[in-house]
């Protein structure tokens, strides 16, 4: 079965430290991963995608990391600031080879993160 | 940069009653893709669509219908609305490994 998990459900951390975000998947045909962020009652916003043969990707403050041999990739967020309070979810991307070349997203239940000032 | 569109942002609706949703797609993506997502819960895969042709079929139900358009917008039609429909549901199109999602539709349904 395909299936994406997160870790941990729900993290609070202070205003200015540093958190990191798992997330382990069992997605095959594997066609790539994604970090999204979504704020309550809005669609998710893409952090980074990375595909097989990519171990790390940056954006900003957010670094992401993927190792395909264990299906796990986690999210590192540097510096975090109060509006980084969000659902982080993880999203893996399925290869289906049919007509049109249709693919499936998977998602995880997502990171709960809340930045205390 | 255009994004994915969707109209309206909120609906309320009553029991029994039908609505439409619109979703516009980015220019010369290929692919929209329907999601619900109820309260605290993941994202279910309703349907997508390629190339105007529906190419993939997820958990919607049958009271709920969709179809691409020749301008590629899509448009997700629900009829005998039920208090358990009550959800945001947002689309996403791709081209290739783009997806981006859009800020979906708020439906409450009373």
């Amino acid at each position: 079965k395909n299936q994406v998990e997160q870790s941990p459900q729900s993290l609070i951390i202070l205003e200015g430290k540093n958190c990191t975000l798992q997330c382990n998947y069992t997605v095959s045909p594997f066609s790539n991963l994604r970090w999204y962020k979504q704020d309550t009652g809005r669609g998710p916003v893409s952090l980074t995608i990375m595909t097989f043969s990519e171990n790390t990707k940056s954006n900003g403050r957010y670094t992401a990391t993927l190792d395909a041999d264990t299906k796990q990739s986690s999210l590192h967020i540097t510096a975090s600031q109060l509006s980084d309070s969000a659902s982080y979810i993880c999203v893996v991307s399925r290869l289906r080879f049919s007509s049109g070349s249709a693919r499936q997203l998977t998602f995880g239940s997502g990171t709960q993160l809340t930045v205390l000032p | 940069a255009a994004g994915v569109i969707q109209s309206p942002r909120h609906l309320i609706k009553e029991k029994r009653e039908t609505a439409t949703l619109k979703c516009y797609p980015i220019p010369r993506h290929d692919t929209v893709y329907w999601y619900q997502q109820g309260p605290g819960q993941d994202p279910q895969f309703l349907i997508s669509f390629y190339e105007k042709m529906q190419s993939d079929k997820g958990s919607i139900p049958d009271r709920f219908s969709a179809q691409q358009f020749s301008d590629y917008h899509s448009e997700l039609n629900m009829s005998s609305l039920e208090l358990g429909d009550s959800a945001l549901y947002f689309c996403a199109s791709s081209l290739y490994e783009g997806y981006t999602f859009g800020s979906g539709t708020r439906l409450t349904v009373v």
